[in-house]
């Protein structure tokens, strides 16, 4: 069973535009859900976290909005650039014992 | 200095060979994962180990087995390859004592069985 369920697969913006990608998860449980960015050959990277006890955060182009009662977060990448073209993965995890990773998002921002 | 690190980067192999992969992290981190990523980049958890023990063994044959002689290294074994095997392996580590969990992957082993 998919414990975080990831939408959507792949994902065509244009240079300027918004990137949302939404995540929904289950478990009550999870107190921790980060996002990390793949590029081509690269092992995934944190780009960025947040815990339930808020409910957007921001790191410069980057946004995690996250609604506890809907149980769902997303990100947010304002301005997408070329070099924001990845694949992206949220995830989410009770107390750091396991992590629970959804299916990825392959965002291409078209110049 | 790299945080976690895994060897080879590329392994060609042919089909029924024996091959390793190994993964040692400087983070001090106390749990390490494998995980297999396949074709959809969909990223499959397969074993994980805290202090040395196994603690997560998700379904996967037999012919693969971790090996973690202390808790900053964990080795993948797998007998018997198969074509199917073909996949992109990554290492990870956790440390429930560092912020945000410190959750970090290796660069990869990129596997091909022919």
């Amino acid at each position: 069973q998919q414990q975080v369920k990831q939408s959507p697969q792949s994902l065509i913006v244009q240079k300027g535009g918004i990137s949302i990608i939404n995540c929904a998860y289950e478990n009550t449980a999870f107190d921790y859900f980060p996002w990390y960015q793949q590029f081509p050959g690269k092992g995934p990277a944190l780009l960025i976290a947040i815990r339930p006890d808020v409910s957007e955060k921001k790191e410069g182009r980057f946004t995690i909005s996250f609604n506890k009662s809907a149980k769902q977060f997303s990100l947010h990448i304002m301005d997408s650039q070329p070099g924001d073209s990845a694949t992206y993965f949220c995830a989410a995890s009770n107390t750091g014992n396991q992590f629970y990773f959804g299916t990825g998002t392959s965002l291409t921002v078209i110049p | 200095d790299t945080a976690v690190s895994q060897t080879p980067k590329y392994l060609v192999t042919q089909m029924g060979n024996d091959k390793s992969i190994k993964c040692e992290q400087n983070l001090g981190h106390d749990t390490m994962y494998w995980y297999k990523q396949d074709s959809k980049k969909f990223l499959k958890i397969m074993f994980s180990y805290n202090n040395k023990e196994l603690i997560i063994n998700e379904t996967v044959p037999n012919r693969f087995s971790p090996k973690s002689p202390d808790k900053a290294h964990l080795n993948l074994h797998i007998n018997s390859l198969e074509l199917g095997d073909s996949a992109v392996y990554f290492c990870a580590s956790s440390g429930r004592q560092s912020a945000n969990y410190g959750y970090t992957f290796g660069s990869g082993t990129r596997l091909t069985v022919v």
